[in-house]
């Protein structure tokens, strides 16, 4: 599992409450991501970063920004969460060339 | 953007059964990996293969990057196997390390 940790696990939360995902990393790797997974999507990619303070957007950014302030956490916010954010949420780290992933969330919005 | 397509969406097997898997992506790729989830979510990485073969036990891949596809061999299958495979492509150029998958191919292995 590389040392990735995500919290929370599972987590059930209103329509326009803030929300904050952690992604945790105990190797030192440099980039890191988060994705969404959807029934008949696959795993689609939200944002990434290449280090700290530097981030881009991934294919479905719209809703969420991140922050990288510490080499280990990569944090992921939902300003104001929507039912459409119902999903569950993976961290990945790349090492060399091989992404290794984190054991997910599952978010519910109501 | 890149667009990665697999193929069949879904497969059903009997155990010991051999199946081919395919990813297809429509432009040039600095990475292509295959991945295995599991039935309680769990994402494994089963090779990082942009060109050539590789074989692991009863798993072999092979890229052929100048027609733009990969091809996921499963041989002997066993209930284990069972889950979801993902290819997912890093594109060449500025977005040389994002990462797209495919909607991944459904698989399921009866004993």
């Amino acid at each position: 599992d590389a040392g990735i940790t995500q919290s929370p696990r599972h987590k059930v939360t209103e329509t326009g409450t803030p929300v904050t995902l952690r992604c945790h990393q105990t190797e030192n790797h440099r980039y890191m991501y988060w994705y969404r997974q959807d029934p008949g999507h696959g795993l689609r990619l939200i944002h990434y970063s290449y280090g700290v303070k530097d981030t881009d957007k991934g294919e479905v950014s719209d809703g969420y920004s991140v922050s990288r302030s510490k080499t280990e956490d990569f944090l992921l916010t939902l300003e104001s969460a929507t039912s459409s954010q119902t999903s569950v949420y993976f961290c990945a780290i790349r090492s060399t060339d091989t992404q290794y992933f984190g054991p997910g969330t599952r978010l519910t919005v109501l | 953007g890149i667009q990665v397509e697999q193929s069949p969406p879904d497969l059903i097997l009997q155990e010991g059964a051999n199946s081919t898997l395919r990813c297809n992506f429509s432009d040039s790729v600095n990475n292509l990996q295959w991945f295995h989830q599991n039935p309680w979510g769990q994402l494994i990485n089963l090779f990082y293969i942009p060109s050539g073969t590789k074989q692991n036990g009863r798993l072999s891949a092979t890229t052929v990057a100048t027609e733009r596809y990969s091809l996921l061999y499963i041989s002997s299958s066993q209930t284990t196997d069972s889950g979801v495979y993902f290819c997912a492509v890093s594109p060449r150029g500025a977005g040389g390390f994002k990462t797209i998958f495919g909607a991944g191919t459904r698989l399921f292995v009866k004993a």
